[in-house]
């Protein structure tokens, strides 16, 4: 059975700190990992990330997949509040749907 | 492009009635998916469809739970009898043809469900 696993659960930062979310997966016919932002409404999707070791960057937040030891960080950088939200990490594999985690809750405190 | 409708956006009910929860997808997309997310489970995978046709749903946790999707702009997710435990936000959500197997999914803003 497919098992993505994201850590921490939750997590409390001040402004300006840089966090590091964690999603580690188990998935038969690995086709693609990606990163969703939920803030008390609708999952919006972050980035989609298919090959290792390349990483994706928008503004301060970025992420890297390493498909060797299975596992994607999502960083951000010069947290602010509106950074405050769910992280939501999501792997496909070679069927039609997402599997996901169970998220990371990130407050940022002034 | 107005994104993934679905309705109601709150939905309150008593311990056996029926629910009825609706998804419109985006025009074009032939994918689409019920999610369920609790606090406990996360978002679990109920059911998704794939040109009409319902592909898996194995996630749909028993017979009280059906979804039918008669044309590529409209699904349904129906609870009959309702109980405490569905008690969680339902999210619909599709992706369109041009998106391989595996890419990015579009959410609406989902359905939250309350059986007292």
């Amino acid at each position: 059975e497919d098992k993505v696993v994201q850590s921490p659960l939750s997590l409390v930062v001040h402004e300006g700190d840089t966090v590091t979310l964690n999603c580690s997966y188990e998935v038969t016919n690995f086709r693609s990992l990606l990163w969703y932002k939920q803030e008390k409404k609708a999952p919006t999707f972050l980035f989609m990330l298919t090959s290792s070791g390349i990483e994706k960057k928008s503004g301060r937040l970025s992420s890297i997949l390493d498909k060797k030891e299975l596992f994607s960080i999502l960083n951000i950088t010069a947290t602010q509040t509106g950074d405050s939200a769910i992280y939501l990490c999501a792997v496909g594999n070679s069927g039609y749907a997402l599997n996901f985690g169970k998220g990371t809750s990130l407050l940022v405190t002034p | 492009d107005a994104g993934v409708i679905q309705s109601p956006r709150h939905e309150v009910t008593e311990m056996g009635q029926e629910v009825t929860l609706r998804c419109k997808p985006i025009s074009g997309h032939n994918s689409l998916f019920w999610y369920r997310q609790t606090m406990m489970r996360g978002l679990e995978l109920l059911i998704y469809f794939n040109n009409n046709v319902p592909i898996d749903d194995s996630g749909m946790p028993e017979d009280r739970f059906s979804a039918k999707m008669p044309n590529a702009s409209f699904s349904t997710l129906k609870i009959q009898p309702s109980e405490p435990r569905d008690s969680a936000v339902y999210f619909c959500a599709s992706r369109g043809g041009a998106q391989v197997l595996a890419g990015e999914l579009f959410f609406g803003e989902g359905s939250r469900l309350t059986v007292l």
